[in-house]
């Protein structure tokens, strides 16, 4: 079946870390995004993809990187500047266009240890 | 920024009602797109709806666009204890193409 796959389900970081999410799609999708949920709010957007070696910063993308090397993955990482990284975070796709329904992971939580 | 901004925030219902829950917005939007998530899971898509329509169907589902209002709704009929999840509405300006804005979303609890 074609989906987003998360990993892990499950992250600790500690201080001056760096880690690094996961996320692949078999949909053949050209859009990719990472949002951020923190309880009671919305999603924010960290970083989005239009395509291959193309990436943009979204709203919040202070202390997160992205690569885009291939079209199936989007990893990101947050990195040690990223002074509040507690947050469930969400990869999605989309078919070309922003305006197109987007397909989402099961999302990574990501605690401090 | 937010756009969409949902209400009621928490609505709980029996089995067997109707759910409605509805989305505001602040300027022209090309779509209004309504999610749902389940606790702890990524979100599913679950109707969109374009500027120039003003009802769409989806099984149980009923979405209205009032852009006069700029509003929208989500109507869940015959509700189950499966419904239960957060719903959030989420708008792509008329003018941006680029990403979608989210609202706070409604919390549905269906109790059996």
């Amino acid at each position: 079946d074609g989906g987003i796959t998360q990993s892990p389900k499950y992250l600790f970081r500690k201080e001056g870390q760096n880690v690094t999410l996961s996320c692949e799609q078999n949909l053949n999708h050209d859009a990719m995004y990472w949002y951020r949920q923190d309880p009671g709010q919305g999603l924010r957007l960290i970083y989005y993809s239009q395509i291959v070696n193309d990436f943009q910063k979204g709203d919040i993308a202070e202390g997160y990187s992205v690569s885009r090397e291939k079209k199936e993955s989007f990893p990101l990482t947050v990195t040690s500047a990223q002074k509040n990284p507690t947050a469930f975070y969400l990869c999605a796709s989309s078919i070309g266009q922003y305006n197109q329904p987007q397909h989402f992971g099961d999302g990574t939580r990501l605690s401090i240890l | 920024s937010q756009q969409g901004e949902e209400d009621p925030q928490a609505l709980s219902i029996q089995e067997g009602e109707n759910a409605t829950m509805n989305c505001s917005y602040k300027t022209s939007i090309n779509n209004l797109q309504w999610y749902r998530q389940n606790s702890g899971r990524g979100l599913v898509h679950l109707i969109l709806i374009r500027s120039n329509e003003r009802e769409k169907h989806s099984g149980r589902l009923r979405v209205t666009l009032d852009t006069s209002k700029k509003s929208s709704s989500l109507l869940i009929t015959a509700s189950r204890a499966a419904d239960t999840a957060s719903y959030f509405c989420a708008t792509v300006y008329a003018g941006n193409n680029r990403k979608l804005i989210w609202g706070l979303g409604t919390s549905l609890a269906v109790n059996p």
